[in-house]
């Protein structure tokens, strides 16, 4: 059975720290690795990876994938209160549907002001 | 433009009863998922849909669920006969093509007391 596998499952710091999410997996056929934001509603998208070694970016986050070792992290530098939330990773294991994601458990993230 | 809309957004149901929940996707998209969170668990997958098709039920009870996605109007998933094992989040996610890159409503919480 595809297994997702976040780590922390939560993590308290304060506005300004650095911190680094981590993502492992193990799946038949991976395809892609997905980042996810979840903040007491809809999941929004971050980011997509499917290519090892080469970093995505937006502002103040990135994410890299790492497919020897089967994990990927994502990063967010100087944190602000907006960026608590729940951050979700997936994986795409083939198949006909690029849409059928198996879901970590997410990783809570609380900034303190 | 319109995210992803459900509802209803709360659902209370007595043991047996039936249960409707509604998804309309972004405007252009066609392919509609549907995903069940329950508590202290991860998003997980039950069915991909495009108009009017099932392409990917691997994820659905085989028995009291169903879904569709009708030519006209919005993605369908009911529950017939709930069991207090069915409170979770429901949420149903929209892309306009085949990707992982999916837009997620803000969910359904059913309630089976």
């Amino acid at each position: 059975e595809d297994k997702v596998v976040q780590s922390p499952l939560s993590l308290v710091v304060h506005e300004g720290d650095t911190v680094t999410l981590n993502c492992s997996y193990e799946v038949t056929n991976f395809r892609s690795l997905l980042w996810y934001k979840q903040e007491k509603k809809a999941p929004t998208f971050l980011f997509m990876l499917t290519s090892s070694g080469i970093e995505k970016k937006s502002g103040r986050l990135s994410s890299i994938l790492d497919k020897k070792e089967l994990s990927s992290i994502l990063n967010i530098t100087a944190t602000q209160t907006g960026d608590s939330a729940i951050y979700l990773c997936a994986v795409n294991a083939g198949g006909t549907s690029y849409g059928k994601l198996t879901f970590g458990q997410g990783t809570i993230l609380t900034v303190h002001p | 433009n319109a995210g992803v809309m459900q509802n209803p957004r709360h659902l209370v149901r007595r043991r047996g009863q039936e249960a409707r929940l509604r998804c309309s996707p972004m405007k252009g998209h066609s392919h509609v998922y549907w995903y069940r969170q329950l508590p202290e668990e991860g998003l997980k997958f039950m069915v991909y849909l495009q108009k009017e098709n099932i392409i990917d039920e691997s994820g659905m009870p085989k028995e009291r669920f169903s879904a569709e996605f009708p030519k006209e109007g919005p993605s369908i998933l009911r529950i017939q006969q709930v069991v207090r094992g069915d409170s979770a989040a429901y949420f149903c996610a929209s892309s306009q093509q085949n990707t992982g890159e999916l837009f997620f409503g803000e969910g359904s919480r059913l309630t089976v007391l």
